[in-house]
């Protein structure tokens, strides 16, 4: 199984840079996921790392180092509907391919 | 595409009643998972399904049964509903290996 650490909450100011951090520990690593879910509504895919370094898109990037069992999510240039929670999901090498998520964390822009 | 369609919206359920939640996708996907998500919980997996005929048991299964007699559908039924299932309820589907597409969700009230 997967222990996946995740702050609770943050906030962060319109126009700013936002890092969400997710630690975890695994047994066999295949793979990292972000989610966005706002409230009340399900979760949608942000990203997915694999292999060590950056992945971008767009305002979005998401970063992994297997080493150090360690992942975050950079948003740029906050906007107010980025407001929502923000879920990172470990797969493992267990064979069922489904990943665990962690907790998520609330991320709140003001104005 | 509709995507991942799951049925009812909403429920609420008194204790001892039983359910089916339905759940279906139109991607030809052959994975399928049910979550339930309750405050400061995140996302737990309660059953998943790696292809037709073919489900396994999650975080957390009890009280829950799962069947896949066809790729399209994955319906989860409550035996014996029980306040603390009280939650919202989401079904995903994905490849093997990709990212999940989650429905809309259930909320469901047990009294």
């Amino acid at each position: 199984g997967q222990n996946i650490d995740q702050p609770t909450e943050m906030t962060a100011t319109e126009g700013a840079i936002v890092q969400i951090n997710c630690t975890y520990q695994t047994s066999g690593f295949n793979g990292l996921f972000w989610y966005q879910q706002h409230a009340g509504e399900a979760p949608t895919f942000l990203s997915y790392n694999v292999l060590d370094g950056l992945e971008e898109k767009g305002r979005f990037s998401s970063f992994l180092s297997r080493s150090k069992g360690y992942s975050y999510l950079l948003l740029k240039e906050l906007q107010m509907k980025d407001s929502a929670s923000y879920l990172c999901a470990v797969r493992d090498e267990g064979g069922s391919y489904i990943p665990t998520f962690g907790r998520g964390t609330s991320l709140i822009v003001h104005p | 595409n509709a995507g991942v369609t799951q049925t009812p919206k909403f429920q609420v359920l008194k204790t001892g009643q039983s359910m089916t939640l339905q759940c279906a996708q139109d991607m030809n996907h052959e994975y399928m998972s049910w979550y339930r998500q309750d405050p400061g919980m995140g996302l737990r997996l309660i059953h998943y399904s790696v292809g037709a005929g073919i489900t396994d048991q999650g975080e957390v299964p009890n009280g829950y049964n799962v069947s896949r007699s066809t790729t399209e559908d994955f319906p989860l039924r409550l035996l014996s509903a029980a306040p603390s299932q009280t939650s919202v309820y989401f079904c995903a589907s994905s490849l093997q290996g990709g990212s999940q597409h989650f429905g809309d969700g259930t909320r469901l009230s047990i009294l």
